[in-house]
């Protein structure tokens, strides 16, 4: 059974920058079949979907965070990684990993990370 | 404000039918980008119920269902259960946005 596991800071403090690892066990990372992607949800409000990432190393962002956001992959260790610079309080979120299946557009995401809470907070 | 437009909240009662719709663009849904649904219980991670506008993942019920026509697309929910109530969430595509989701969908189970 594909599980992926978010690990990193609970809390970041303004104007540094938020990184979070993903660890995906029970699958591999340099699958064809998929992509690797972050998705994030401010406390009582909807998803925002971040970015995504194939094993290869290609890179989509969401326009809205492009400027700040890094996506990246080591398929050594099965993990994957988020950073997010210059972060604000708006950043406060449930930070998921997740996994997306590569049919169509947009790629559903048919397994998720449990989530981790990150507070930006001086 | 998303750009995948979702009724905040619905109700419905106990073996009842009820639909969540999802209403775009011509940049998103109205191009033809697929619509998936997804299913968030309260505290747990979101859920896929439906991808490419209509087909559910192994595991399923096939309680719900999931249709698409221009502009937007619905999910629908016979035989309603207690378990059901959640937040429903589209997800699409839109050509200046990339992958957007819609603002969710408040489920309560009379």
């Amino acid at each position: 059974q594909l599980q992926l596991q978010e690990s990193g800071p609970g809390l970041v403090k303004p104007s540094e920058t938020l990184s979070l690892t993903c660890t995906v066990s029970g699958g591999s990372i340099s699958s064809s079949s998929y992509y690797w992607g972050w998705i994030r949800q401010p406390p009582g409000k909807g998803l925002e979907w971040i970015g995504s990432i194939y094993y290869s190393g290609s890179t989509y962002y969401n326009p809205s965070l492009k400027s700040r956001v890094t996506i990246s992959v080591d398929t050594s260790k099965n993990q994957f990684s988020l950073k997010l610079s210059s972060v604000t309080a708006a950043d406060t979120a449930v930070y998921y990993c997740a996994r997306h299946r590569s049919v169509g557009v947009p790629h559903p995401i048919d397994y998720w990370g449990q989530g981790t809470l990150v507070t930006v907070s001086s | 404000q998303s750009v995948l437009t979702q009724p905040p909240s619905v109700s419905g009662a106990p073996g009842q039918r009820v639909t969540i719709s999802c209403t775009g663009s011509s940049s998103n849904i109205g191009a033809g980008y697929d619509v998936h649904w997804y299913q968030q219980l309260p505290g747990t991670a979101p859920k896929l119920l439906i991808y490419g506008n209509s087909n559910r993942p192994s595991g399923v019920p096939d309680r719900f269902s999931g249709s698409k026509s221009g502009t937007s697309a619905s999910l629908a929910i016979s035989g309603l259960q207690a378990e059901d109530e959640a937040d429903y969430y589209c997800q699409s595509y839109d050509s200046s946005l990339s992958g957007v989701f819609g603002g969710g969908t408040k489920l309560t189970v009379l």
